[in-house]
């Protein structure tokens, strides 16, 4: 089966250092989502790319965060600095062409800020 | 502004018994709306999703779901619930540019 690749699966930082979440999704999927969950908030949506291009990223705290598709095959979430609140898990989630088919998710980056 | 509730953050069905999780959406266009489980330490899967063909959509696992537009409703149903039925399941809601947005979620348990 194809699926959504998030790398890494875990990941342990100090507060203030840089985090690099990243996702490969399946391809031929031209719509690209990044969710954070927390057990406070649920699933918050990011920011969501199509054809590489950022629809929407009002989700997003600007100051720190960030999110490029360098490629059609890599999509990034970066963090800088980290703080303790960031500590959630990392969705990444892929669709194809048309919004009637519904999207696949990535297993998910799990990030603990120290 | 698209919106969806859930109501109910927890619900416990005996195994065998019914299975209703309730789901109400807010949109200005016809939506397309989805259902999503999602088991301990794992990403969301796709249950089923309608996109404004038959109102009454068949899902994997034995899942149903009836879209009700004069109710704004979208309740998930399965006849009998098994125990691996338990899990975290998510209503959502897209309109026709893609933009997917969840509740906050149903904790389903199934007691023996």
């Amino acid at each position: 089966d194809a699926r959504v690749t998030q790398t890494p699966r875990h990941k342990v930082t100090e507060m203030g250092q840089e985090v690099t979440m990243r996702c490969q999704p399946i391809l031929g999927h031209n719509t690209v989502f990044w969710y954070r969950q927390t057990m406070m908030q649920g699933l918050e949506l990011l920011a969501y790319f199509r054809n590489r291009a950022p629809l929407d990223d009002s989700g997003m705290p600007k100051d720190r965060f960030s999110a490029e598709m360098p490629d059609a095959t890599l999509a990034t979430l970066k963090i800088q600095p980290s703080e303790p609140r960031d500590s959630a898990v990392y969705f990444c989630a892929s669709g194809p062409p048309g919004v009637n088919y519904g999207y696949t998710f990535g297993s998910g980056t799990r990030l603990t800020v120290v | 502004a698209q919106s969806v509730t859930q109501l109910g953050s927890h619900v416990s069905v005996s195994e065998g018994a019914l299975v209703l999780l309730r789901c109400n959406y807010s949109s200005s266009v016809p939506p397309y709306l989805f259902w999503y489980v999602q088991y301990p330490n794992q990403g969301l899967q796709l249950l089923l999703k309608y996109t404004s063909a038959a109102t009454l959509v068949k899902g994997i696992n034995g899942f149903e779901a009836e879209f009700k537009k004069s109710e704004t409703s979208f309740h998930l149903t399965k006849p009998s619930a098994h125990m691996s039925d338990a899990a975290e399941y998510f209503c959502a809601v897209s309109d026709k540019g893609g933009k997917l947005i969840f509740g906050q979620g149903t904790e389903l348990s199934v007691k023996p």
